[in-house]
Order: C-alpha cells, then sequence, then structure tokens
C-alpha cells in the first residue's frame, strides 16, 4: 500500500461548489503540506501543518482552507471553488531530522468548470 | 522572498550526450533538493543536499551543491530514454523548517 495517498485522483466540479480534498499518511510523519502544480509555474505550497495544532498558511492560501485532523489526515477545502482553481494538487509529508525530505502522494487532478 | 531558478527549462538531447541542469536560489540555504517527475505521476526524491559542497550519484546523475555560489548542478552522464522526465529543484530557505520554494522545473527529453 502507498505510503501517502490521495482522494478523490480525480475530480470534475462547477464553479461555486465546495470541494475537499484528503490525504492520508502512514508514514507516521508530523509534517503535511499542500501544494498545487500548474503547467509553467512549478508547485506552489498553499498550506502546511508541522502537527496537528500548528497550521500555517503558504504563499497561495486565497481561496483555500485546510484541517488537520489527526496526525495521519489533512484535507484541503476550496468553499466556492473557481476555474482557476483547475490544477494538479498534491499533499506531501516530512518529519523533522537531518533530511527532512518531503515525500509525496499521487496527486490529485481537479477541474473546475 | 526565495527565489529559485532553474535553467535550462527544457532540454532534448540525444543519448549517449552528457548535459547539466542548473538551479540558483536568492537565499542563504543549506540544503537542498532534487526530485523527478514522469509525465502524469508524482514527484519522486532523487538526492538530498546538505551542506557545502555536498556531492551525491545515483546511476547516471550526480547533483552537487555550493552554499556559497548559491548553486545546485544535476549533471547527466551518458543520458538514456528512461532518464526522459521534469526535474525539480527544491531549496529549504528556513534551516530545517521544511517549507521549501520550488524550481519550475527542467523537462529532460532524451531522444534514442
Amino acid at each position: 500500500d502507498a505510503d501517502v495517498t490521495q482522494t478523490p485522483r480525480n475530480r470534475i466540479t462547477k464553479t461555486g461548489k465546495r470541494i475537499m480534498l484528503e490525504c492520508s499518511q502512514t508514514k507516521g510523519h508530523d509534517r503535511m503540506y499542500w501544494y498545487r502544480q500548474d503547467p509553467g509555474l512549478g508547485l506552489r505550497l498553499i498550506y502546511y501543518s508541522f502537527d496537528v495544532k500548528d497550521i500555517n498558511k503558504g504563499e497561495i492560501s486565497d481561496g483555500y482552507s485546510v484541517s488537520r485532523q489527526a496526525q495521519a489526515k489533512f484535507s484541503l477545502s476550496l468553499e466556492s471553488a473557481i476555474p482557476n482553481q483547475t490544477a494538479l494538487y498534491f499533499c506531501a509529508t516530512s518529519v523533522q531530522g537531518t533530511y527532512n525530505e518531503q515525500f509525496f502522494g499521487p496527486g490529485t487532478r481537479l477541474t473546475v468548470l | 522572498e526565495l527565489k529559485v531558478e532553474q535553467n535550462p527549462l527544457f532540454l532534448s538531447m540525444q543519448e549517449g550526450k552528457n548535459y547539466t541542469i542548473y538551479c540558483n536560489y536568492s537565499t542563504t540555504s543549506d540544503r537542498l533538493y532534487w526530485y523527478r517527475q514522469d509525465p502524469g505521476k508524482s514527484l519522486e526524491s532523487l538526492f538530498v543536499l546538505l551542506s557545502n559542497g555536498a556531492v551525491k550519484q545515483e546511476g547516471r546523475l550526480m547533483a552537487s551543491l555550493d552554499t556559497k555560489a548559491r548553486l545546485s548542478t544535476l549533471h547527466i552522464t551518458a543520458a538514456v530514454h528512461d532518464l526522459s522526465a521534469t526535474y525539480f529543484c527544491a531549496v529549504d530557505e528556513s534551516g530545517g523548517y521544511q517549507k521549501v520554494t520550488f524550481g519550475i522545473g527542467t523537462k529532460l527529453q532524451v531522444i534514442p
């Protein structure tokens, strides 16, 4: 089984709808992140969480919210989806230590019509 | 604000050739990562470079870090088609807080 899972993997929705993307991990990592990827823009950080009670905005948090329900679960919500939120969304995890590298989930492709 | 620049952004090369991808960043950091992404797939960690002068090698790929020049390189030796992918560098701007900033990626196409 994958260490970092994301659901759904693909979603098509309409403008104005509320959408939740979910991320779960079995790696036992305390830190979790949400990124979006757009062609030509690389990955941009939306929100990050260093533990259940520590949630921080990234560089593009407007229009998004998050919930850290447990150490292993981190959800991203679009309260009222708009077409320019169409993108590939990745969840990632890491643990404090020497290397601190991030491990990514498989991604969720979201299309807002 | 930390900026991470990669060049080239697109690279088409023939099998068997050597080439280097460059990653420049704008502020002090001693922690840099290289990732690979295949089309439609997630990101896979390739290298973690933790200090000035660090060099890591895996197969035909070798990464190095010069913190004084704020430069990392990813060198490809005798490229093969399987190396075709997009390569990202990422820089940890705060020395351990793991809030990394990614470059926009270098798309590598290796032609048989």
